[in-house]
C-alpha cells in the first residue's frame, strides 16, 4: 500500500543501546519529519529534512540522529537510548506545495527503553 | 515565542451535545492553523484547516486574530468523534508544526 510507513511499530530496548527507527515514504515528497507524542507535551518535532541530504534540528533532538541520502527514506537512530525516550515516535512527510498543505503521517513506533 | 495551548486535557459531553475544543496560539506572524485527529489506534490525519474555511465531519473552526484562537466547534457530537484532537501553528514554508498538548474528546453514548 503506498503511503508512509514506519518500522519497526513496537520496540523494547534497554538503556545505552542504539535503536534505529524507519520511515519511507512513496509519495516523492521533499518534506519529511519526526516528531514524539508524549502525554501532556502534545507532539514534538525532533528532526526534520527539505530535501535529500539536507536536515535540521527540531526542538528536541538532543539524543537524537537522522539521515536522508534517499528522498524516500528518513531513519532516526537514538545513539545511546535513554528511558526519557521511552515515547510514541511518529514520521510525516509533506510535499513542496503551498503553504497550507498539509503533512501526512506514519503509523508511528512505540518505543520503550527499561 | 511561537506556542499553541489546548487548555483542556480531557473533555466528556454526551451524544447529542455541542462540542468547542479550544485552540489559543502565540505568533506574531500571519498564522496558518490546523486541527489534526486521532483515532484510537490510528494514525493522526488532517481534519481540516483555516485557509479552507470548510466543515469536515460537521466540525468547523473560524480563525480570531484578534482572541488568537483557533477553536474546534461541532453542533451535535457524535460517539465517533471520540478520539484525541490536536490544534497545530505552521510558522513558515518549511512545513513544521507546533502542536498544542492535544485535547481528548470522550462522547458518552
Amino acid at each position: 500500500d503506498a503511503g508512509i510507513t514506519q518500522s519497526p511499530r513496537y520496540k523494547i530496548t534497554e538503556t545505552g543501546r542504539q535503536v534505529t527507527l524507519m520511515c519511507h515514504q512513496t509519495w516523492s515528497h521533499s518534506y519529511m519529519f519526526w516528531y514524539r507524542q508524549d502525554l501532556g507535551h502534545g507532539l514534538r518535532l525532533i528532526y526534520y529534512s527539505a530535501a535529500a541530504d539536507i536536515t535540521d534540528k527540531g526542538e528536541v533532538s538532543d539524543g537524537y540522529v537522522v539521515s536522508r541520502s534517499k528522498t524516500e527514506n528518513f531513519p532516526l537512530t537514538l545513539e545511546s537510548a535513554t528511558r526519557s525516550q521511552t515515547s510514541v515516535y511518529f514520521c510525516a512527510s509533506r510535499s513542496e506545495g503551498p503553504v497550507q498543505e498539509t503533512q501526512y503521517f506514519g503509523p508511528g513506533t512505540r518505543l520503550l527503553v527499561l | 515565542a511561537q506556542r499553541v495551548t489546548q487548555p483542556e486535557k480531557l473533555l466528556s459531553v454526551f451524544k447529542g451535545a455541542p462540542v468547542e475544543l479550544k485552540c489559543n496560539y502565540s505568533y506574531s506572524g500571519s498564522p496558518e492553523l490546523f486541527w489534526y485527529v486521532q483515532y484510537s489506534r490510528q494514525r493522526l490525519q488532517l481534519l481540516l484547516r483555516h485557509i479552507s474555511r470548510e466543515s469536515i465531519k460537521g466540525f468547523t473552526a473560524d480563525l480570531n486574530k484578534g482572541e488568537t484562537s483557533f477553536h474546534l466547534k461541532k453542533p451535535f457530537a457524535q460517539e465517533e468523534d471520540s478520539a484525541m484532537y490536536y490544534c497545530a501553528l505552521q510558522t513558515s514554508n518549511t512545513g513544521k508544526l507546533i502542536f498544542g498538548q492535544g485535547t481528548t474528546l470522550q462522547v458518552k453514548p
